[in-house]
């Protein structure tokens, strides 16, 4: 069964210190996978796509890791900032039949506080 | 033009009342995607329209209603809705899987009340 799984449930921790949120995946056949911002109430925002063959790619202070053989893949964001309080899911793209098929994390709540 | 419009953003509706979300985009995507979303829980596929035509329904009840009548338009038809279908309902795009990645472009999200 396709399955994400992402670690902490939720995170607080204090403005310009750092954190890691997980992403574990079972899913087959893997296009890629992305991590989305979703500030509450708002549609999600891609922050960065892996592929099969990429370990690492940073997008300003955040930065995503990928070990396929172990199907995990890790967010860190450097010197939080309050704007970064938001849900982070991870999505794992399956390309199937000619269509995406996208599947969802439950989540991890990100909130920095002052 | 990297947006996906949603509109309206927010309305309040009645079980017995009938309206409409719409959905925009002009990315050239020919796949777009409806979304429901529960407070603090990700995102649950309803719909999938690829070139136009309803590809996936995720045994969607049917007083919920897609359409799609052109390329950059998708509608979702509601209709004698439940309280429990009060919900932030989400549109999406992406690019064919021939085309690109499939990245998926969201909209802000229309919230849904039903009293």
């Amino acid at each position: 069964k396709n399955q994400v799984e992402q670690s902490p449930q939720s995170l607080i921790i204090l403005e310009r210190k750092n954190c890691t949120l997980q992403c574990n995946y079972t899913v087959s056949p893997f296009s890629n996978l992305r991590w989305y911002k979703q500030d509450t109430g708002r549609g999600p925002v891609s922050l960065t796509i892996m592929t099969f063959s990429e370990n690492t790619k940073s997008n300003g202070r955040y930065t995503a890791t990928l070990d396929a053989d172990t199907k995990q893949s890790s967010l860190h964001i450097t010197a939080s900032q309050l704007s970064d309080s938001a849900s982070y899911i991870c999505v794992v793209t399956v390309q199937t039949s000619g269509t995406y098929k996208y599947i969802f994390g439950t989540g991890t709540r990100l909130k920095v506080l002052a | 033009d990297t947006e996906v419009t949603q509109t309206p953003k927010h309305l309040v509706m009645g079980m017995t009342n009938k309206k409409s979300l719409k959905c925009e985009q002009h990315m050239g995507h020919r796949a777009m995607y409806w979304y429901k979303q529960k407070a603090k829980k990700p995102p649950e596929l309803m719909f999938v329209y690829s070139y136009e035509k309803l590809s996936i329904n995720e045994s969607v009840p049917s007083r919920f209603s897609p359409e799609c009548p052109n390329s950059s338009l998708l509608n979702l038809h509601l209709h004698a809705l439940q309280p429990e279908d009060s919900a932030l309902y989400l549109c999406a795009s992406s690019l064919v899987p021939t085309s690109g990645t499939g990245e998926l472009f969201f909209g802000e999200g229309s919230r849904l009340t039903v009293l």
